[in-house]
């Protein structure tokens, strides 16, 4: 059983398309994030939900947009894609404050926007 | 605001050679510390951990030292082999709270047989 899968894998699309990634996680965390990491393998945090609450929202775009419909799932949409946000955007999950830098991560989705 | 910077890369090795990756960060409080490791296609998989100074993570063969007075953690393994080619990222966890994790650039690592 994958603890933390993403779907899709890979999604290629076109400049000013919509686009949405799921995330789901079978740990029981109650944390659970967003990271893109850019062609040069730098990771940057986007977005963190604790038990469906907003709880770190870094410097990104209002066009990407998280939702948290319960504690085991969280989705990333995309509205107005341009080719700056190609890059692998990993889920991950940590559970409980003492242990929120023990990442499980996602294998990743990597967009590729043309 | 917390940071980590960690030896640019790539290092290539030959199989059996010692391994050192530097790592030193700034962080108020008491941060903990991570290595973690990136196989090609794969997401990242935490490889080891300290929480307080002068602990010593260690898995797989790697180890790393919790130096507060240098502000460092580098991560060491005595014997590399081809299967440990991957992208080593150090980070830290602030203390208190839900602190995001700060991650460095990542070190890639090849090994040669």
């Amino acid at each position: 059983d994958t603890a933390v899968s993403q779907t899709p894998k890979y999604l290629v699309t076109q400049m000013g398309n919509d686009k949405s990634i799921k995330c789901e996680q079978n740990l029981g965390h109650d944390t659970m994030y967003w990271y893109k990491q850019d062609s040069k393998k730098f990771l940057k945090i986007m977005f963190s939900y604790n038990n469906k609450e907003l709880i770190i929202n870094e410097t990104v775009p209002n066009r990407f947009s998280p939702k948290s419909p319960d504690k085991a799932h969280l989705n990333l949409h995309i509205n107005s894609l341009e080719l700056g946000d190609s890059a692998v955007y990993f889920c991950a999950s940590s559970q409980g404050r003492e242990r929120a830098g023990e990442l499980f991560f996602g294998e990743g989705s990597r967009l590729t926007v043309l | 605001g917390n940071s980590v910077t960690q030896m640019e890369g790539p290092v290539t090795l030959s199989e059996e050679a010692f391994l050192t990756i530097n790592c030193t960060y700034t962080a108020t409080g008491y941060p903990s510390l991570f290595w973690y490791v990136q196989y090609p296609g794969e997401g990242l998989q935490l490889l080891l951990k300290a929480t307080k100074a002068d602990d010593k993570g260690s898995n797989k063969g790697f180890e790393a030292t919790y130096r507060k007075e240098t502000t460092s953690f580098h991560l060491e393994k005595g014997s590399v082999q081809v299967s440990d080619s991957a992208v080593y990222f150090c980070a830290l966890s602030g203390s208190g709270g839900y602190q995001k994790v700060t991650f460095g650039t990542g070190t890639k690592l090849q090994v040669i047989p």
